[in-house]
């Protein structure tokens, strides 16, 4: 079945700090893929997404590369900054399905 | 995208009695939305897909019985948790489906269980 794997957290970052967070998925065909970022005590938002292979999704400074041949997604940010700190979520939902499938989260902590 | 309301944000019930979530589309008329089900540091669990005018299709080992969930109309999908018990005490979130692909979310419901 479907199903997505992130790297477990919690990651703890300095200021101005590289971030990676990785996210392999297994699915048929061709997902669409996603990162979904939860603030503390707000709700999922769509951080970015990328629907076939070799799409580059960004936003906010961060990017994810769908990689087709080694089924990953993995989430990146050159400069983390405090307001960063949040859970992360990579999700993919199927060719064939509606409902997104979701990786268990990585929490980022970000101090000064 | 689409603004996702949910209420309220936190209930606190006890043991046996049944407690409704509204989820609400604030601009956008959603033929389809999602009811999750969130534990302490762990992922979403999708429970069922809601759609408006039929039932709700339910994901395995999900109670329909236990969890009714109504979508009567565009804007109002509907989660009922009946005869509730401690264990049922969860974080849970419905989202809104917009294109064929694009998911928005609720600030979810904090549920306790007494």
């Amino acid at each position: 079945g479907n199903s997505v794997t992130q790297m477990e957290g919690p990651v703890t970052l300095s200021e101005e700090a590289f971030l990676t967070i990785n996210c392999t998925y297994t699915a048929t065909g061709y997902p669409s893929l996603f990162w979904y970022v939860q603030y503390p005590g707000e709700g999922l938002q769509l951080l970015l997404k990328a629907t076939k292979a070799d799409d580059k999704g960004s936003n906010k400074g961060f990017e994810a590369t769908y990689r087709k041949e080694t089924t990953s997604f993995h989430l990146e940010k050159g400069s983390v900054q405090v307001s960063d700190s949040a859970v992360y979520f990579c999700a993919l939902i199927s060719q064939a399905g509606t409902a997104l499938i979701f990786g268990k989260g990585t929490t980022l902590s970000v101090s000064s | 995208g689409a603004v996702v309301s949910q209420h309220p944000s936190r209930v606190i019930c006890k043991s046996g009695t049944s407690v409704k979530i509204e989820c609400r589309s604030l601009d956008f008329q959603a033929t389809t939305m999602f009811w999750y089900r969130q534990f302490p540091k762990q992922s979403l669990m999708l429970m069922a897909t809601s759609n408006e005018g039929s039932k709700a299709t339910y994901e395995q080992g999900v109670e329909k019985d236990k969890f009714l969930i109504n979508h009567a109309s565009l804007t109002l999908s509907t989660l009922t948790v009946t005869s509730a018990h401690p264990e049922d005490s969860s974080f849970y979130i419905c989202s809104v489906r917009e294109g064929v692909s694009e998911q928005y979310f609720g600030p979810g419901t904090r549920l306790t269980v007494t």
